[in-house]
Formats: C-alpha cells, sequence, structure tokens
C-alpha cells in the first residue's frame, strides 16, 4: 500500500532556529514529491516539485532535497512568518490515472 | 494570472441535502483535481477530470460525483449529506495530467459544514 508519512507532527522553532522537515514515501509508480506550505483556513500553496532521487530545490529559506525513499525540507534561520502546516505529496501513477497522495504534514511555529 | 477560483467559499447544510461546489481552474489549465481534507484523514484524493472525462476516482462513496466543462471548470456534487461530509473541499489545477506540468495548484477551498 502507497503510503507517506511525515515527521514530525508539529516543530516549535525559536526565531533562526535552523531544522529539517522529513517525509517518508513508500510508493510504486512515483512520479513526483511535492511539497506545499497551507495557512489556516486556506488552500496549500506550492512551494517545490522533485522528481528524481539527488534533486534539490531552493526559496528563500526553505530547501528541499530528495532521496530514493524521503525528502527532507530544511529551514534556514526560519521566521515568525514562516509558521504553517507543510505538506508533502507524492504523484503516483497507474496507467493513465495520476493522484496526489499526502502526508498528514508537519505544524511549524516559529517563535519570535 | 488569476489562480483557482472556488465558490462559494462557505456552506452550512443539512443531513440528507445535497450540495453542489465549484471551480474555476487557473486560465489554460485543463485538468482538475478535488480533494476533502478533514482534521483526522488529512487530505485525501477524491478525482480528477481531465478534458470531460473523468480519469481517477479515489476511495469515496458514489454520492460524490463531478463533472468538467469544455471550459475546464468542474463541479463537485454530494448527495445525501452526512455529518461526516463536513470537511474543507479543495479544488487543484494543473496544465496537463502528465508530464513536466502536471504541477497541481491549489484554490482557497469551499468550507462545508452539514448540521
Amino acid at each position: 500500500e502507497d503510503q507517506v508519512t511525515q515527521s514530525p507532527e508539529a516543530l516549535r522553532l525559536q526565531e533562526g532556529e535552523s531544522s529539517s522537515l522529513n517525509c517518508s514515501y513508500t510508493v510504486s509508480g512515483l512520479r513526483g514529491l511535492f511539497w506545499y506550505r497551507q495557512d489556516p483556513g486556506k488552500g496549500p500553496e506550492f512551494l517545490f516539485t522533485l522528481y528524481s532521487a539527488g534533486e534539490e530545490k531552493e526559496k528563500e529559506r526553505l530547501k528541499a532535497t530528495l532521496t530514493k525513499k524521503e525528502s527532507f525540507l530544511h529551514i534556514t534561520a526560519p521566521k515568525p512568518e514562516d509558521s504553517a502546516t507543510y505538506l508533502c505529496a507524492v504523484l503516483i501513477s497507474s496507467g493513465s490515472a495520476r493522484q496526489l497522495t499526502f502526508g498528514s504534514g508537519t505544524q511549524l511555529t516559529v517563535l519570535p | 494570472k488569476a489562480g483557482v477560483t472556488q465558490t462559494p467559499r462557505y456552506l452550512i447544510k443539512t443531513r440528507g441535502q445535497q450540495v453542489t461546489l465549484s471551480c474555476s481552474p487557473i486560465s489554460g489549465h485543463r485538468s482538475v483535481s478535488w480533494y476533502q481534507q478533514t482534521p483526522g484523514q488529512g487530505l485525501q484524493f477524491l478525482f480528477e477530470y481531465f478534458s470531460e472525462t473523468q480519469r481517477n476516482k479515489g476511495n469515496f462513496p458514489g454520492r460524490f460525483s463531478g463533472r468538467q466543462f469544455s471550459n475546464s471548470r468542474s463541479e463537485m456534487n454530494v448527495s445525501t449529506l452526512e455529518l461526516g461530509d463536513s470537511a474543507l473541499y479543495l479544488c487543484a489545477s494543473s496544465l496537463v495530467p502528465s508530464g513536466s506540468k502536471e504541477t497541481q495548484y491549489f484554490g482557497p477551498g469551499t468550507r462545508l459544514l452539514v448540521l
């Protein structure tokens, strides 16, 4: 069964305290891994797409990496505005069908 | 460029009623997917449409249905509402359903409360 597991469930950081969020997956037919940020009451906001092991993407204080079994979202010197739930999702295909399967998310709180 | 829009944003219904939610994708996007988000189950895939055809369906009962129009706008319908259908319903669009243009962009969602 395809599974996506995110850890930790919740993370509290002091402003400037760097850390990493983990997304591990066991899927077949992986077409890509996506990171989204979601603020309360809003839809997920796209951050990154990773397609192959060894790939890295960066955006401001965020950097996403991908291995064959997991992805990390590194947050460098976070600010309070980085507080949100971070979701990872894997795009799985079977024939012509495809769907995003999401992890349960990591709720990040950055304290000033 | 306008993002994905969903209407209505909030909805209150009673058990047994039916509801229709609407989604307008980003201009030029032809693939639309629907998701249900609840605190207990997280984000779960409902179905995906491309060129007015349902390409994939998640593990939801037949009370959940959808369609896509020739302009790529999509609607989803839930009949005989149950209390457990209370959720945030999210629509996502992508250029095409495969290849390098398949990143899905989400709308703000419709929050449905079933009483």
